[in-house]
């Protein structure tokens, strides 16, 4: 069975860092793209990143590019959010997701991980 | 950057009516890699839908997709009680890999 646990989320004031972290087990993690995506309080979703399998391919939405970094250790299972330069816009509750293919739409979702920047 | 706009916002509708959710591209979505979630209040995103037609695993025959190129849609053949929530469609043929804005189907 897929499972995906985030952690790392919390409250931190603006300008600072916080990093984020999904465990994944029940498939073989280098096999899959994995994709973050958030959701702000009371908004939609909004997709911020996915990284390729064996991690050399990564793309950002425009809103974070340059401030967040995607990056995954296939050899813990472990799929990681670097987010820097923290604005109060970026507090939301985010999701790593498994693609399904490649490409693949995203099967499998963590439970989240709530991050609250304060300004 | 492709943009997902779906419509209508809000859709007010009672148990065992049938629900057309719409979903417009702003530019062909590469081989109709489009996807339907849907999200109920506190829960992760559920996927329904992907190839924007094929259903996903343990998904009821009542929900069906259509569509291709920039013009997509979700039906709900008879809304169940467990149907109400938000519906959100992707585009997963390129990044970023945007979502619509979502439609509410609330209980009329």
């Amino acid at each position: 069975e897929v499972h995906l646990l985030e952690s790392g989320g919390g409250l931190v004031q603006s300008g600072g860092s916080l990093r984020l972290s999904c465990v994944a087990s029940g498939f073989t993690f280098s096999s899959y793209a994995m994709t973050w995506v958030r959701q702000a309080p009371g908004k939609g979703l909004e997709w911020v990143s996915i990284i390729s399998g064996g991690g050399d391919k990564i793309y950002y939405a425009d809103s974070v590019k340059g401030r967040f970094t995607t990056s995954r250790d296939n050899s813990k299972n472990t799929l990681s959010l670097q987010m820097n330069s923290l604005r109060a816009e970026d507090t939301a509750v985010y999701y790593c997701a498994k693609d399904s293919g490649s490409p693949g739409p995203l099967h499998y979702w963590g439970q989240g991980t709530l991050v609250t920047v304060s300004s | 950057e492709i943009v997902l706009t779906q419509s209508p916002g809000t859709l007010s509708l009672s148990p065992g009516e049938r629900a057309t959710l719409s979903c417009r591209a702003s530019q062909s979505v590469s081989r109709n890699y489009l996807a339907w979630y849907q999200q109920k209040p506190g829960q992760a995103p559920r996927l329904l839908i992907y190839g924007a037609s094929s259903r996903a695993t343990d998904i009821p025959d009542r929900f069906s997709g259509s569509g291709s190129g920039t013009d997509f849609t979700l039906t709900i053949s008879r809304l169940e009680p467990q149907d109400f929530a938000v519906y959100y469609c992707q585009q997963y043929g390129s990044s970023p890999r945007t979502f619509g804005q979502g439609t509410k189907v609330e209980i009329k």
